[in-house]
Parts: C-alpha cells; sequence; structure tokens
C-alpha cells in the first residue's frame, strides 16, 4: 500500500524565518514520483515540485528548496525566508502506477502560518 | 492558458436535486480528474479520465457520474446526494495520465447539500 505521512499538522512561524515543511512516503513500487503542492485560501493546489524515483538531487527554487532522501522515504521542503504569502496549506503527494493508471495520494497536509 | 475552470464557485443544491459541475481546460491535456476535499482534509481521488475514457473509478457512489464530452470538458453530474457529500470538488488536468507530469488544478466548486 502507498502512504505518505506529514506529521506536521500547523506550523506557525514569524516572517523572515526559516521553515521546514516534512513528508515521509511508504510504496513497494520502485517508479514513483514525489510532488509537493500549495494551497491557499482560494483552494486551487499550485504545483510546486516533481520528483522521480531515480532521481535525488536536492532542488532550490528562490526561496524554496527540497531534500529527497530515498535511504529515509523522505521527501522535505523548506522554505527560506518565509513571508506572509507563503501562508497556506502545503500537501505533499505520492504518485504510482494502479490498475487502470496513475494515481495520487495526498498528505494530510501542513497548515503554514507566517506572522508579519 | 494555463487555466482550470470550474463553475458554479458555490453550489447549495437540496437532497433531491439533480445538479452538474463543469470542468473546462485549453491546455491540451489528455488526463482529467475530479477530486472531493473536505474540510481540512486533503484532496480525494474519484475520477480519472485519460484520452475522454474513464480509467480510473475510486469506488464513487452512482449518485456522482462523471462524463467527458470531449476533451476539453469534464462533467460531475451530480444526484439523490446526501448532506456528507458537502465538499470542495476540486478538478486537475495534466498532459497525460503517465505518471511524471504535475496536474493544475481548478479553484473547485463549494459544494453544499441541505
Amino acid at each position: 500500500a502507498q502512504k505518505v505521512t506529514q506529521a506536521q499538522t500547523e506550523i506557525s512561524v514569524v516572517e523572515k524565518e526559516d521553515v521546514t515543511l516534512d513528508c515521509v512516503y511508504e510504496t513497494r513500487d520502485t517508479t514513483y514520483y514525489l510532488f509537493w503542492y500549495k494551497q491557499p485560501p482560494s483552494g486551487e493546489l499550485v504545483f510546486l515540485i516533481r520528483r522521480n524515483s531515480f532521481d535525488e538531487q536536492n532542488e532550490i527554487s528562490g526561496r524554496y528548496s527540497w531534500n529527497f532522501q530515498k535511504s529515509t522515504s523522505s521527501f522535505n521542503f523548506t522554505i527560506t525566508a518565509s513571508q506572509v504569502v507563503d501562508s497556506a496549506v502545503y500537501f505533499c503527494a505520492l504518485e504510482g502506477f494502479h490498475t487502470g493508471g496513475f494515481k495520487t495520494i495526498f498528505g494530510a497536509g501542513t497548515r503554514l502560518f507566517v506572522k508579519a | 492558458d494555463t487555466e482550470v475552470t470550474q463553475t458554479p464557485k458555490h453550489l447549495v443544491m437540496g437532497m433531491t436535486n439533480k445538479k452538474s459541475l463543469k470542468c473546462e481546460q485549453h491546455m491540451g491535456h489528455r488526463a482529467m480528474y475530479w477530486y472531493k476535499q473536505k474540510a481540512k482534509k486533503p484532496p480525494e481521488l474519484m475520477f480519472v479520465y485519460s484520452y475522454e475514457k474513464l480509467s480510473i473509478n475510486e469506488s464513487v457512489p452512482s449518485r456522482f457520474s462523471p462524463e467527458c464530452p470531449n476533451s476539453s470538458l469534464l462533467n460531475l453530474h451530480l444526484h439523490a446526494l446526501q448532506p456528507e457529500d458537502s465538499a470542495l470538488y476540486l478538478c486537475a488536468s495534466s498532459h497525460r495520465d503517465s505518471g511524471n507530469t504535475e496536474a493544475f488544478f481548478g479553484q473547485g466548486t463549494r459544494l453544499t447539500v441541505v
């Protein structure tokens, strides 16, 4: 079975602090894909990053960085110098092949509050 | 155009009503999805359409009936819903359903069943 665990339900930081959102996944597949999405109060999910299971390179995009470690089945997300606009719910997701096609399952989400 | 447009944004319906949710994208994506999201919960996959054919149905009750009239449109027909079906219904699309491709989401329809 596939599973995504985001143990942090809510995190509150003050603007300009760095914050790391944790994601641990379980899968028996050798080929799978990991994602992070942001969900602001408006409701739509905004894609942030995709990683396939064969690419463990860490990635940095502006203030965002991701640390993928297969050895610990983790795909953590760090926001550097957080801003109020970063306040949202962040979902880690795992995509793998199931009968009929690829399916994405989401972690429970981490609600991030960034205070001015 | 990188948008997925969902209408209506809000819907209140009685348990005996029939209504439809609509989703449209013009990005040339060939996979489209319906998700259901309850308050403070993650999205849960309901249906996947690949090249206008239903490829995944996550054992969704028959009171939810999806339809994909063409590659740009996805509908979700609702009939005899229950109050527990109240949720945010999200539509998404991606280039294909073969993995390794991000999904673009609409803003959702907030459905209330009374």
